[in-house]
């Protein structure tokens, strides 16, 4: 079946430092792939999303891109800020597939000053 | 304000007591699914709709059921609910052929 594996965390990070939370994904068919963020006592809101190989979502001062050959959409940020903290979910929904998301398990982001 | 909304917002019952938590969307979409996050898990569907009266089970179902009588509202039952059911709960909803979810805000739930 289709699944996503998300680096473990929870991640901290200084102010300013670089990003990127590692996303790897197997899917039966043709996935399209999202980035959502939950913020502390918040719902899930999408953050970026690309549809098709080589297209790079951005969003925010975030951005990935849809690898294909690696199957994977690694999230990057070049200067996290402390507003960033949040929990970071990839995920996919397969074309024709029902709109149903496949999650990853999720990764804390702690940004501190 | 497009939006989706959960009721009650944070629930404790006790095992085998039903409960519903609504969900309801003021976009007109057509799809809507249920979730649930549990910690080292993610989210895992429960059930989706994808419209009036077309329902279907998720990854995860048992002891749980739906219904979608009218388009903007898709309640989730638990008719004997047991402390396995203790989570926190999300609805979503997105229009047909569009892959964009819209989430709602979530209920925490504690079954003792």
């Amino acid at each position: 079946g289709d699944s996503v594996t998300q680096m473990e965390g929870p991640v901290t990070l200084s102010e300013e430092a670089f990003l990127t939370i590692n996303c790897t994904y197997t899917a039966t068919g043709y996935p399209s792939l999202f980035w959502y963020v939950q913020y502390p006592g918040e719902g899930l809101q999408l953050l970026l999303k690309a549809t098709k190989a080589d297209d790079k979502g951005s969003n925010k001062g975030f951005e990935a891109t849809y690898r294909k050959e690696t199957t994977s959409f690694h999230l990057e940020k070049g200067s996290v800020q402390v507003s960033d903290s949040a929990v970071y979910f990839c995920a996919l929904t397969i074309t024709g597939g029902g709109n149903k998301l496949t999650f990853g398990t999720g990764t804390q982001l702690k940004v501190e000053l | 304000e497009a939006q989706v909304t959960q009721n009650p917002r944070y629930l404790i019952t006790v095992t085998g007591k039903k409960l519903t938590v609504t969900c309801s969307q003021n976009m007109n979409h057509e799809y809507m699914s249920w979730y649930r996050q549990d910690p080292g898990l993610g989210l895992r569907q429960i059930y989706y709709s994808m419209n009036v009266e077309v329902t279907d089970k998720g990854d995860v179902p048992e002891g749980y059921k739906v219904s979608r009588k009218e388009k903007r509202n898709f309640p989730l039952i638990l008719e004997s609910p047991s402390p396995n059911q203790t989570s926190l709960y999300f609805c979503a909803s997105s229009a047909a052929g569009q892959e964009t979810q819209y989430f709602g805000p979530g209920t925490r739930l504690l079954v003792l």
